[in-house]
């Protein structure tokens, strides 16, 4: 049984530029959640993929976008970078109408 | 107020303590997990309940639904331990099966 892998672990861009992190959902889950994790504090749901759709959305602005694959593997795209947006992001597979989670290790992305 | 409030944010314990990590939401929920989260990022799941009690090895999670109330209890504890514990609530109306956290305790147990 896989888990789930992100990818980079880490990750510097300047301040307006693009994105992308990825992430590989554990076998057998067909939903993938991402949230953001700013130091010090609880991950914030961003948005939740099922069937390649977003299936709920977090407080989070529409430069934060994303994308599921036939093989339920996802990208969180981030645009316009900014300041704030130095966190640890984080992903997590599950199944739909089953709780429970698996986690990845997280992206952590610092913008300068 | 968030909907998940966990007490208290930070804890430092001598090794063989007993400690004990309170969490309280405020939504309806189907489960409450607790999750372990060590420095370099990546979250475990300890537990998850919607009702009663769990335990595995020495942590144990207790739940009271109808206080809305959650504790998460580690035995004997061990430097190891040392890690920041999250609460996460899961399958409100609102919120479906995404997971609300709270904002975690530094748990440091030294030898």
């Amino acid at each position: 049984e896989t888990g789930v892998t992100q990818s980079p672990t880490h990750l510097i861009k300047t301040r307006g530029q693009q994105v992308t992190l990825r992430c590989s959902s554990q076998s057998g889950h067909n939903t993938v959640s991402w949230y953001q994790q700013a130091l010090g504090q609880g991950p914030q749901f961003i948005f939740q993929y099922y069937r390649e759709e977003e299936n709920g959305r977090g407080n989070f602005p529409p430069r934060f976008s994303g994308l599921q694959f036939p093989n339920y593997s996802s990208e969180l795209n981030v645009n316009a970078l900014e300041l704030d947006d130095s966190a640890l992001y984080l992903c997590a597979s599950s199944l739909v109408g089953v709780d429970g989670y698996t986690f990845g290790s997280g992206t952590r992305l610092t913008v300068v | 107020k968030n909907e998940v409030e966990q007490s208290p944010q930070n804890l430092t314990a001598q090794e063989g303590e007993f400690i004990t990590i309170n969490c309280s939401y405020s939504v309806g929920i189907s489960a409450l997990h607790w999750l372990q989260q060590h420095p370099g990022g990546g979250i475990v799941s300890l537990f998850m309940l919607s009702s009663g009690k769990k335990k595995h090895g020495r942590l144990i999670a207790t739940i009271n639904i109808q206080e809305k109330h959650s504790s998460l209890h580690i035995t004997a504890s061990h430097p190891r331990d040392s890690a920041v514990y999250i609460c996460a609530v899961s399958g409100g109306e609102t919120s479906g099966s995404r997971l609300t956290f709270g904002e975690g305790t530094q748990l440091t147990v030294n030898p």
